[in-house]
């Protein structure tokens, strides 16, 4: 089984609306990763975490927020959403933040 | 990080054989090249890594010359499913992480 699964498929959410985007793997994978990606570009890489904890913060707002409550589970906490966020949120997970990492379907949000 | 150079758009008929060079003349002695595919509005998919030389798996080849300056990825016998956009990937180990960052990627169109 090589899936990463992420929910909710579509969210639309306001600028004053507290939400989150939820992401799990069930491969054992040890390090697990948030991207997001703009219409018509590549991925940018938000967070890494490894083994539970927050490796990498490529300087990501505060108004996103992840989370990893457990080796299979990644979240990232939305607040305060600007519309210019709208995106396609994508997960992936990898054994051990050193092999290939394989990607969810991802969560396209909308911020009106 | 070391910086990718891909086409930025392909055609090709089906059936034929597609060959998608990138450029990566900064690459690093630890960096390994990946390939993933994106469809719209889905994560990437993984389609082969290498380090040197050449590797093959079930659904591509990737040519790696001696200096791993650029790479080429091959794919044999296009048909429409495989209009996508393709990314090369250097990927650096950042404190033991992969630390991946996606170029432009190429847009291969396929047509019949």
């Amino acid at each position: 089984d090589t899936e990463v699964t992420q929910t909710p498929k579509h969210l639309v959410m306001g600028m004053t609306n507290k939400k989150s985007l939820k992401c799990e793997q069930h491969m054992g994978h040890r390090a697990m990763y948030w991207y997001k990606q703009k219409a018509k570009k590549p991925p940018e890489l938000m967070f890494v975490y490894s083994y539970e904890k927050l490796s990498i913060n490529e300087s990501v707002p505060s108004r996103f927020s992840p989370e990893c409550p457990n080796s299979s589970l990644l979240n990232l906490h939305l607040h305060a959403l600007q519309p210019e966020d709208s995106a396609l949120y994508l997960c992936a997970s990898s054994q051990d933040g050193t092999d290939t990492q394989y990607f969810g379907p991802g969560t396209r949000l909308t911020v009106l | 990080l070391a910086k990718t150079t891909q086409p930025i758009s392909m055609d090709s008929y089906e059936g034929q054989e597609v060959n998608i060079t990138c450029s990566h003349n900064n690459i690093a002695t630890n960096d390994y090249i990946t390939w993933y595919q994106q469809f719209p509005s889905q994560g990437p998919r993984f389609i082969i890594q290498g380090y040197k030389t050449k590797v093959t798996n079930e659904v591509a080849s990737l040519f790696i010359p001696a200096d791993r300056k650029s790479s080429t990825l091959s794919l044999p016998r296009v048909s429409l499913s495989d209009t996508a956009v393709y990314y090369c990937l250097v990927a650096l180990l950042s404190g033991g992480y992969q630390k991946v960052t996606f170029g432009t990627g190429t847009k291969l169109q396929v047509i019949p």
